[in-house]
């Protein structure tokens, strides 16, 4: 079964520098994925589609300051400098059958 | 610029029946997917279903199969999720999405999302 794992919750300094994970379950490890942020209260943003060779392409004015990375089974998005704003909650996605989106978890980041 | 602008919160009883809506604006609208997602309060985010206006293909996930019903009026660039008989359980925030097909559907630009309240 294709699941996504993330950690719940993750906290850095501002200024600082942070990565975030994304497990694909056994089996599922050539996946690509997507990141999307969620602000408080907001809708989310999709970020960057990330390929398993750690090829990425990002969404619209996407900051440089947003990365993503890949190794086997886990996917990587890395956020530097950070800043008040980017304190939100950050969800990986990927696909399933036919066209679906299968999410994951969430990761509540909180900026020191 | 790409805007996917939401119908407003909805307040309703169990049992009523809901349309809420999607229009999308600044870029072709039928050579897009829309799909729906829900957030439940406090939750993360569950793929409902997806159509592609161009043709009106639908496809469901199984858990909304049934309960729910996606279609899309082309000719004023607007896309619908909607409920026959609601439930309390159906209270959610939700949100349509546009999807960029490459090799995948790649989920690019989100609405603001319609709230919907059910409660007796």
């Amino acid at each position: 079964q294709l699941v996504l794992t993330q950690s719940p919750s993750a906290s850095a300094s501002l200024g600082a520098s942070v990565k975030l994970t994304c497990t694909l379950s056994s089996g599922h490890s050539s996946y690509a994925i997507a990141w999307h942020q969620q602000q408080p209260e907001k809708g989310p943003r999709y970020l960057m589609k990330l390929n398993s060779d750690g090829s990425h392409s990002k969404g619209d004015g996407i900051p440089d300051r947003f990365s993503g990375s890949s190794s086997g089974a886990e996917r990587y998005l890395t956020i530097s400098s950070l800043q008040s704003e980017d304190e939100a909650d950050y969800y990986c996605q990927t696909w399933g059958t036919g066209i679906s989106w299968v999410f994951g978890g969430g990761t509540k980041l909180t900026v020191l | 610029e790409v805007q996917l602008v939401q119908s407003g919160a909805e307040v309703k009883k169990p049992g009523e029946s809901l349309k809420i809506s999607c229009k999308g604006s600044g870029y072709s609208f039928t050579s897009y997917w829309i799909g729906w997602v829900r957030q439940m309060p406090g939750k993360g985010l569950e793929w409902m279903g997806i159509i592609y206006p161009g043709d009106s293909d639908t496809r469901y996930s199984p858990s909304f199969q049934g309960q729910v019903t996606i279609s899309a009026d082309k000719s004023i660039s607007t896309a619908y999720l909607q409920w026959s008989s609601l439930k309390a359980s159906d209270t959610a925030m939700y949100y349509c999405v546009r999807g960029l097909a490459m090799i995948v559907v790649v989920p690019d630009y989100w609405g603001q999302g319609t709230l919907v309240t059910v409660s007796s």
